[in-house]
């Protein structure tokens, strides 16, 4: 079955600095779907980025990038330059074909002032 | 705004008793999901329907019923309501590829007393 893990419960990065959260999934499908979710305070979930399995270059949306790393089943989020409203819970989720996501339990971030 | 609307935002009701969520997904999106995510939780799946049919199942309670319509909205009625229903519940569509991200709405928050 496929199962997705994010081991850091809570991560905390001073203001302006870059902080990398992990994610690591298993699946014996070569074709997939990977993707980062956000729920500030406010609860909203908010994509915030998404990867194809079949694409090698690694997904980048303005100060969110990811590290894919196929072979090792890994899917590590990058925030650079961290702001006061990237407070979140961070969810990572697979999925195959369209069928629905298979969420992780989330990753608390905090951020410093 | 991620076009996906959920109503009511709040609804406080009493044991036992029984209530209609309702989701109208974003135009085109033909998949709707719906999640039940309780206090400091993650995310559990319940129910999903592509185009008017039941598409997947999870950890539904025989309480729970969904259906969606062919005008794709979609409702979750929850009954016999207990006090450990109290959660915030998500729809969410996506149009139906893999690749397509789910689009959630703000969800409604249910307190059952």
């Amino acid at each position: 079955a496929q199962t997705v893990t994010q081991s850091q419960p809570e991560m905390s990065v001073q203001e302006a600095e870059t902080v990398t959260l992990s994610c690591t999934y298993d699946t014996s499908e070569s074709d997939y779907y990977l993707f980062w979710y956000k729920q500030p305070p406010s609860r909203q979930m908010i994509l915030v980025i998404r990867q194809e399995a079949y694409k090698q270059q690694n997904a980048t949306e303005n100060r969110f990038s990811v590290n894919f790393q196929k072979a090792a089943k890994s899917f590590s989020l990058k925030i650079s330059d961290s702001q006061l409203g990237d407070a979140a819970m961070y969810f990572c989720a697979y999925r195959y074909s369209n069928y629905q996501l298979i969420w992780g339990a989330g990753t608390k971030l905090i951020i410093k002032p | 705004d991620s076009g996906v609307t959920q109503t009511p935002k709040h609804l406080i009701t009493a044991t036992g008793q029984r209530v209609t969520l309702r989701c109208s997904p974003r135009s085109g999106d033909l998949s709707v999901y719906w999640y039940q995510q309780s206090l400091d939780q993650g995310l559990q799946f319940l129910i999903q329907y592509y185009n008017g049919e039941e598409r997947a199942k999870g950890n539904i309670l025989e309480r729970f019923s969904a259906q969606q319509f062919p005008d794709l909205h979609s409702e979750l009625n929850l009954s016999s309501l207990e006090l450990g229903d109290s959660a915030l519940y998500f729809c969410a569509s996506s149009a139906g590829g893999g690749n397509s991200p789910l689009h959630f709405g703000n969800g409604t928050r249910l307190t059952v007393t």
